[in-house]
């Protein structure tokens, strides 16, 4: 069993709609949980930090279940500019090291 | 630009050749990290310094591979008698030393082609 496993998609949604995004990880010491996007090609960027409580930015909203060690992510009002891939990524054995998942493609369509 | 940069951007080397990518961080970030990513894939952690010293390399990591920051401030990764496998982008990321020290920030990566 991977470390942090996403569905790959891709997910094609229109332009307007809500989606969401789930990611599972296995470690359940984890403690620090993170959203980053990455466009074709190009680096990853920081999305948002996932938090106990929750946290929204935006149209943006991560929650956190420990219970089920699982992560979402939910897009509202999609933008063509958020086509991209989403990588679910959690802190390793050690706070510093990083575990990323493989990423989940989205699409948005007009 | 104030931002992760690489250096270079791409890199075409023959099988068995040595190859080194320089890295500089964000110049607040006393970390900094190295990783690997082939495509359809997330980043895989190779290396990690806190300033000068490097305090962890993946296990998974040959010894092929080294990688320094010797003043605490830019970074060097180096690929010795490189394979095909060796193929994919390397990715430098810093961060700092606070509670939010797991936000890491990537730079443009460089992508590497063995062939």
């Amino acid at each position: 069993r991977k470390e942090v496993e996403q569905d790959p998609g891709p997910f094609n949604v229109p332009e307007g709609a809500t989606v969401a995004f789930n990611c599972t990880y296995s470690n359940s010491a984890s403690q620090s949980f993170f959203w980053y996007r990455q466009d074709c090609r190009k680096e990853p960027k920081l999305l948002m930090s996932v938090y106990s409580s929750g946290n929204e930015d935006g149209r943006f909203t991560a929650q956190l279940n420990r219970a089920s060690q699982y992560i979402s992510l939910l897009i509202r009002d999609s933008k063509l500019s958020d086509s991209a891939t989403y990588l679910c990524v959690v802190n390793g054995d050690s706070n510093y090291q990083l575990i990323w998942g493989a990423g989940t493609k989205l699409i948005i369509k007009p | 630009d104030t931002g992760v940069s690489q250096n270079p951007r791409h890199k075409i080397t023959k099988r068995g050749q040595n190859v080194t990518f320089r890295c500089d961080p964000i110049s607040e970030h006393n970390r900094l990290y190295w990783y690997r990513q082939t495509l359809g894939q997330g980043p895989e952690f190779l290396t990690y310094f806190q300033n000068e010293a490097q305090l962890e390399k993946s296990r998974l990591l040959s010894d092929r591979f080294s990688a320094e920051r010797p003043k605490g401030s830019f970074s060097t990764l180096e690929i010795q008698r490189t394979e095909q496998g060796d193929s994919a982008m390397y990715l430098c990321a810093s961060s700092f030393t606070t509670s939010a020290a797991y936000e890491q920030y990537f730079g443009p990566g460089t992508r590497l082609t063995v062939t």
